[in-house]
């Protein structure tokens, strides 16, 4: 079975604070997304990864920046949390990026920056 | 701009047939995928259309038509766990997803 996991279901910040927020996949997978989610809005991609060391913005990367340094494992890094990124954070990994390549998705994470 | 348009909730019943439209205008097509999402969990992978035509998998169906930007899911006896939001994703020319706002399905007995 893929296996995506986050290292925090909910996260409680301060305005100000350094958030780091991690992804590993246990499938060997090449690529790996960060999106965010928030009502009535669908999932914006935030960065991606094709390769180790490599990142990719999306649609929404102000704000945020990443680090992949290993294969399985992809993070996301607030530089400085503001109330507008409190969201619902998803981890999602793929073995390809053309045609039938699903993506696989953590079980996310829920920040809430005050 | 690219754009996913699905409805934002439906309400079925428990037993009877329900189909969640998605329209797409996206710069390019590379297939269109279909996801659930139960509250407060991940969302998880349903179907996979890239051709047009119908796609069946036991109780869920997807269609889609490429020169109407259209697709559709269909759930069949509906069951209470089917309550959960439905995401309509549609991969770009650059092969990047873009998703829809979801469709909250609500199953009632």
């Amino acid at each position: 079975d893929v296996k995506v996991t986050q290292s925090s279901r909910y996260l409680v910040k301060r305005t100000g604070e350094k958030v780091f927020l991690e992804c590993v996949q246990d499938m060997d997978h090449e690529n790996m997304f960060w999106y965010r989610q928030d009502p009535g809005l669908g999932l914006r991609l935030i960065y991606f990864s094709y390769d180790v060391k490599m990142k990719e913005k999306g649609d929404i990367p102000e704000g945020y920046s990443v680090s992949r340094e290993k294969k399985e494992r992809f993070s996301l890094i607030l530089e400085s949390a503001s109330t507008n990124q409190t969201s619902m954070y998803l981890c999602a990994s793929s073995f390809g990026t053309e045609g039938y390549n699903e993506q696989f998705f953590g079980p996310g994470t829920r920040l809430t920056v005050l | 701009g690219q754009n996913i348009d699905q409805p934002t909730e439906m309400t079925a019943t428990e037993g009877a047939i329900v189909q969640i439209n998605c329209t797409y205008q996206t710069s390019g097509f590379n297939g269109l995928f279909w996801y659930q999402q139960h509250a407060g969990e991940a969302p998880t992978f349903l179907s996979y259309n890239v051709l047009d035509g119908l796609e069946e998998k036991g109780r869920f169906s997807s269609f889609l038509s490429r020169s109407k930007g259209y697709s559709y899911l269909l759930l069949k006896e509906l069951q209470m766990k089917d309550s959960a939001s439905y995401l309509c994703a549609v991969m770009d020319s650059n092969y990047q997803l873009i998703w829809g706002a979801g469709t909250k399905l609500i199953i009632k007995p």
